[in-house]
């Protein structure tokens, strides 16, 4: 069956960086296109990025813009997101996803990422 | 992009109907017919219930069903049941943007 697998998360000073990884497993990854999606604490769901399945193009949301880089590595079976010049809003809950056409299908436990000084 | 516009809550008792509104713009929810829901507990993952506005995947109870008009899309749940209570979230995509809805949570009372 898929399976998500997060992890990078971790306590950073504003300003700081951090990479994010999710390993997948149970499905033909290279096949996918796929999606990392937040949740601050208490809030809701915020789409964040999306990579199509060879890579070609990368999509974010406009607060992220020039500050994260989505990326995957199709002969390892990992998404990767590459955050830099945190910010306390960044703060929360990053899940990676398997997409199906336009939509997250499958999600992984998610990676807590906390901004703190 | 705005996020798109849910009830923050509704409620209803085991054995009944309810129904979440999702409204959005022509350019996310009226504009294409991708629009999924999420059902999620606390401290877990979301879960996919709806694609492609009616579709339920392999699993999902019939009790969930999708449908849309215009702008708005709609999420109703027939048969209310204890394990039903969750926060659940509509989501569209904008051409080469995605947007969520800020969620409701279902109480069943």
């Amino acid at each position: 069956q898929v399976q998500l697998v997060e992890s990078g998360g971790g306590v950073v000073q504003p300003g700081g960086s951090l990479r994010l990884s999710c390993e997948a497993s149970g499905f033909t990854f290279r096949s996918y296109g796929m999606y990392w999606v937040r949740q601050a604490p208490g809030k809701g769901l915020e789409w964040v990025a999306f990579i199509p399945f060879d890579g070609s193009d990368q999509y974010y949301t406009d607060s992220v813009n020039g500050r994260f880089t989505i990326s995957r590595d199709n002969s390892k079976n990992t998404l990767f997101l590459q955050i830099n010049s945190l910010r306390f809003q960044d703060t929360g809950v990053y899940y990676c996803a398997k997409g199906n056409g336009w939509w997250p299908e499958h999600w992984g436990q998610g990676t807590l990422v906390t901004v703190s000084s | 992009q705005s996020a798109l516009t849910q009830p923050r809550s509704v409620s209803g008792s085991p054995g009944q109907s309810v129904t979440i509104s999702c409204t959005g713009t022509s350019s996310d929810v009226g504009g294409y017919n991708y629009v999924s829901w999420y059902q999620q507990h606390p401290g877990k993952a979301p879960k996919l219930l709806i694609s492609d506005v009616t579709k339920r995947p392999s699993g999902v109870p019939d009790r969930f069903s999708g449908s849309k008009s215009g702008n708005t899309a709609s999420l109703t749940i027939s048969g209310l049941q204890t394990e039903d209570e969750a926060d659940y979230y509509c989501y569209s995509y904008a051409g080469y943007n995605w947007v969520f809805g800020g969620g409701t949570k279902l109480t069943v009372l």
